[in-house]
């Protein structure tokens, strides 16, 4: 039972334009929630984060959103570049103050393609 | 001065023999972590080790160990290697202050073939 989903595979979006990444998830106990991204032969890098507390995070040209009642998060990234191409993780912690020692629940990504 | 580092790259095998799977860290951080990437693409959490101690072990087969020499140092060794495993094997530390748990630095990973 996947309790992260991102049931885009792919996205395709023009250079300058807005790219939305979409995740969901089930489990209620999940708390905060990141985003990773991923270059091809290399390990997924820490993106951005947002925890259950609050609606929004922003950091320059990406923005999370979390929208608790219908356990859903979407990243934005504003304008899209080149270099963005990549696939994106979504991920879920059940932080509990630390008790849950990172564990952390992955989506199965989406891949990014961002047109010159 | 790689932060997270994995060797091998790549490692092809037969089914039956035991390899190992090596990772150390520079960033100073108490927890390590391996994760195992299957074909359908999700990464899972298989084992997590806090100063040395392990605090995750997740459903994994117990073919599977994990060691930890040192905090900046976490091996994965498997036993008797099946088809099942093919699979890239990451590799990931974080500092174990509050929410930084979570934000977790990863090796460039390891694929594993096994024949």
């Amino acid at each position: 039972d996947q309790q992260v989903k991102q049931n885009s595979p792919s996205l395709s979006v023009q250079e300058g334009r807005i790219s939305i990444l979409n995740c969901d998830y089930t489990n209620s106990m999940f708390d905060y929630f990141l985003w990773y991204k991923k270059y091809p032969a290399e390990g997924p890098t820490f993106l951005i984060s947002i925890s259950s507390i609050k609606d929004k995070n922003e950091d320059g040209r990406f923005t999370v959103f979390l929208n608790k009642s219908a356990k859903h998060l979407s990243l934005h990234i504003v304008p899209s570049q080149p270099g963005d191409s990549a696939v994106y993780f979504c991920a879920a912690s059940a932080f509990a103050g630390g008790t849950s020692y990172g564990k952390l629940t992955f989506g199965q990504g989406t891949i990014l393609t961002v047109h010159p | 001065d790689t932060a997270v580092s994995q060797t091998p790259k790549y490692l092809v095998t037969q089914m039956g023999n035991d390899k190992s799977i090596k990772c150390e860290q520079n960033l100073g951080h108490d927890t390590m972590y391996w994760y195992k990437q299957d074909s359908k693409k999700f990464l899972k959490i298989m084992f997590s080790y806090n100063n040395k101690e392990l605090i995750i072990n997740e459903t994994v087969p117990n073919r599977f160990s994990p060691k930890s020499p040192d905090k900046a140092h976490l091996n994965l060794h498997i036993n008797s290697l099946e088809l099942g495993d093919s699979a890239v094997y990451f590799c990931a530390s974080s500092p174990t202050t509050g929410y930084l748990y979570n934000e977790q630095f990863f090796g460039p990973g390891t694929r594993l073939t096994v024949l």
